[in-house]
């Protein structure tokens, strides 16, 4: 079956140090999507990419879909405490119920 | 707009117990998910709802887990009897109809002693 996987599962950097995660699917995707879940908090929404290659950027973050769509990187430059948590990639399997495959996430770690 | 309901936040059961736990899903969402989130990783998908039918539990362990979604709007997950290793976070999740993006509630968490 369809694997999605992560890394690094942990990252610590110090508040202002840029993070990046790398998410890698054994297959191809129609579609990534990026999740957060704060400590004892629920998985929240973050953004979809579809297009191959594609780039979006929101504030401190950028989000990048590989050209084969079978990788993903959020990047966040000078980070804050407030991005304390772990970040989630998910991508929907081939079948028609495109139930989403989560990674197993990778926790940041902010040093104040 | 009202997010994804879910109850109980917190539930301790001895094992050989039976539990269950209810989401209300936001409105208008056709299709609803139950997950199940073991400490340190992600969400496993353990049943996917479209309106009242089932549309995938491949992966819930049917000996001891049931599920429901009678009018096509709340759903209740049970789990009978509880083993140690059903200890989780129990995240229900709904989605607008052909799109693939999820909102979830705030999850139960299990402990099975």
């Amino acid at each position: 079956g369809q694997q999605v996987m992560q890394i690094p599962q942990y990252q610590h950097v110090q508040e202002g140090e840029d993070f990046t995660t790398y998410c890698n699917s054994s297959t191809t995707l129609s579609n990534i999507q990026w999740y957060k879940q704060r400590p004892g908090g629920h998985p929240v929404f973050l953004i979809q990419l579809v297009k191959s290659g594609e780039v979006k950027k929101q504030k401190r973050l950028t989000f990048q879909f590989g050209e084969a769509k079978k990788n993903s990187s959020l990047h966040i430059t000078a980070t804050q405490t407030t991005d304390v948590g772990t970040y989630f990639c998910a991508g929907p399997g081939p079948g028609s119920a495109r139930q989403l495959t989560f990674g197993s996430g990778t926790q940041l770690t902010v040093l104040p | 707009e009202a997010g994804v309901a879910q109850s109980p936040r917190y539930k301790i059961i001895e094992k050989r117990q039976s539990v269950a736990f209810w989401c209300n899903p936001i409105s208008g969402h056709a299709t609803l998910y139950w997950y199940q989130q073991i400490l340190g990783q992600g969400p496993k998908l353990l049943i996917q709802f479209q309106n009242n039918g089932v549309v995938d539990d491949s992966q819930l362990p049917k000996d001891r887990f049931s599920a429901e979604r009678l009018k096509g709007v709340d759903s209740t997950l049970k789990i009978q009897p509880a083993k140690l290793e059903d200890s989780a976070v129990y995240l229900c999740a709904s989605s607008f109809q052909g799109i693939d993006t999820q909102y979830f509630g705030p999850g139960t968490r299990l402990t099975v002693l």
